[in-house]
């Protein structure tokens, strides 16, 4: 089967550029969470969504960061404009919007801000 | 704030020793419990899960849970070098919008 499909794998762009990040979840995991980990703050959940619909966004660190999920197969995660301290590994996971379900992780965009 | 403390690292053991990794809670509605492997440069992958009070093993792996304590183990029996990576407890709140929240994570080094 196949896991959560995040695109692309590697990004490198010099600040104040458009960044969008992709995401495929499992198929019929109604659950998508958007995460970014850096070496100083871990792994910190920006925005997550159950059945298309954004449940918490609190995480978002600024309006420069916006997310969607246009449909139960496809989220964006999106940053205008860019900045150097974005830098950081941006995870996308999914799960069973059922309380005690674990969610599962892609592999991850590594994103490079110059 | 829920937090989820992992605050005893890096860990070192010997090849073939129990690695015991350790994790506190603050929210004491939380109702499922996991542990995450993280090898350097990848994605966090889940090793095991953990409702009830109690021990839960899987192979060389046991989770350990007390809910009045707050507090979530993991040992690794025979630990390998293959198991030297990250490990991250994560806690799943009551409700049904409720979300994971992660602790920083344990480096494990295991010595051949």
């Amino acid at each position: 089967d196949a896991g959560v499909i995040q695109s692309p794998r590697h990004e490198v762009t010099e600040m104040g550029q458009e960044v969008t990040l992709r995401c495929k979840p499992i198929s019929g995991h109604n659950s998508l969470f958007w995460y970014r980990q850096t070496m100083m703050r871990g792994l910190e959940l920006l925005i997550y969504f159950n059945n298309n619909v954004p449940i918490d966004d609190s995480g978002m660190p600024e309006d420069r960061f916006s997310a969607k999920m246009p449909n139960a197969s496809f989220s964006t995660l999106k940053i205008q404009p860019s900045e150097p301290r974005d830098s950081a590994v941006y995870f996308c996971a999914s799960s069973l919007a059922r309380g005690n379900q674990p969610q599962h992780f892609g592999d991850g965009t590594r994103l490079s801000i110059l | 704030q829920k937090e989820v403390e992992q605050n005893s690292g890096p860990l070192s053991v010997p090849e073939g020793a129990i690695a015991s990794l350790n994790c506190t809670y603050s929210d004491r509605g939380s109702q499922s419990f996991f542990w995450y492997r993280q090898y350097s440069g990848k994605s966090p992958e889940l090793i095991m899960s953990i409702y009830s009070n109690g021990d839960k093993e899987d192979g060389r792996f046991t989770a350990q849970l007390n809910k009045a304590s707050q507090y979530v183990s993991l040992l690794i029996r025979d630990s390998q070098p293959s198991d030297s990576a990250t490990y991250l407890c994560a806690v799943n709140g009551a409700g049904a919008n409720s979300k994971l929240t992660f602790g920083k994570g344990i480096t494990l080094s295991v010595r051949p």
